[in-house]
């Protein structure tokens, strides 16, 4: 089964706007990790969040988590009509697999 | 480059048929993961191994199986295939698949007629 849910499932977004996506997650985790996907293609890492961190920047990444309520949000701030791609969450549970949600398309229209 | 492998790139092949993928993790990854991903779908997690022993089992049928060798590539063997089995079948590696960064393999397309 599932174990992350983005939301939404599709943005579209003008460049030089900001994109935010968000994963809700239902057990407790270990860290969440966001990926990437540009079609038909593997997956790239862009940033890891440990379940003791609240926050977390990498560039243009921004990334908050709320162990609290079992979410986490990601802010692409800027954006760029290269960002456009499917984007996941993936958590770990407590048994060290790696499980995706389904992600969410984002477009960003030059 | 990812420097995960994934053999073969495309497959195509017949109902009720057996094919297996191959994937070389990234050098110095002990940890290997499938994956399923379907037509615009999210990835269902399949199997993880870890060091050449099963460490997590997802959504895998009975009519899979895989494995992990002593050098560390892992294959998946699909069997008794069905027209749904058709989807982007993912590899990827991690160090010691415990909370760390995983890179992923291009993916070997299925496509089961």
């Amino acid at each position: 089964s599932q174990q992350g849910e983005e939301d939404p499932q599709a943005l579209s977004i003008q460049e030089g706007e900001n994109a935010t996506m968000n994963c809700s997650y239902k057990t407790s985790i270990n860290n969440l990790q966001w990926y990437r996907q540009n079609s038909g293609r593997g997956l790239v890492h862009l940033i890891l969040i440990r379940s003791n961190e609240r926050e977390k920047h990498s560039g243009r990444l921004r990334v908050t988590l709320d162990t609290s309520k079992k979410s986490s949000s990601l802010l692409i701030t800027a954006s760029r009509a290269a960002d456009t791609a499917s984007y996941f969450c993936a958590t770990d549970a407590l048994v060290n697999d790696m499980r995706f949600g389904a992600g969410t398309r984002l477009t960003v229209k030059p | 480059d990812s420097g995960v492998t994934q053999t073969p790139k495309h497959l195509i092949t017949a109902t009720g048929q057996r094919v297996t993928l191959r994937c070389s993790p990234r050098s110095g990854d002990l940890s290997v993961y499938w994956y399923q991903q379907s037509l615009d779908q999210g990835l269902q997690f399949l199997i993880q191994y870890y060091n050449g022993e099963e460490r997590a089992k997802g959504n895998i049928l009975e009519r899979f199986s895989a494995q992990q060798f002593p050098d560390l590539h892992s294959e998946l063997n699909l069997s008794s295939l069905e027209l749904g089995d058709s989807a982007l079948y993912f590899c990827a590696s991690s160090v010691d698949g415990m909370n760390t960064e995983a890179f992923f393999g291009q993916g070997t397309r299925l496509t089961v007629v």
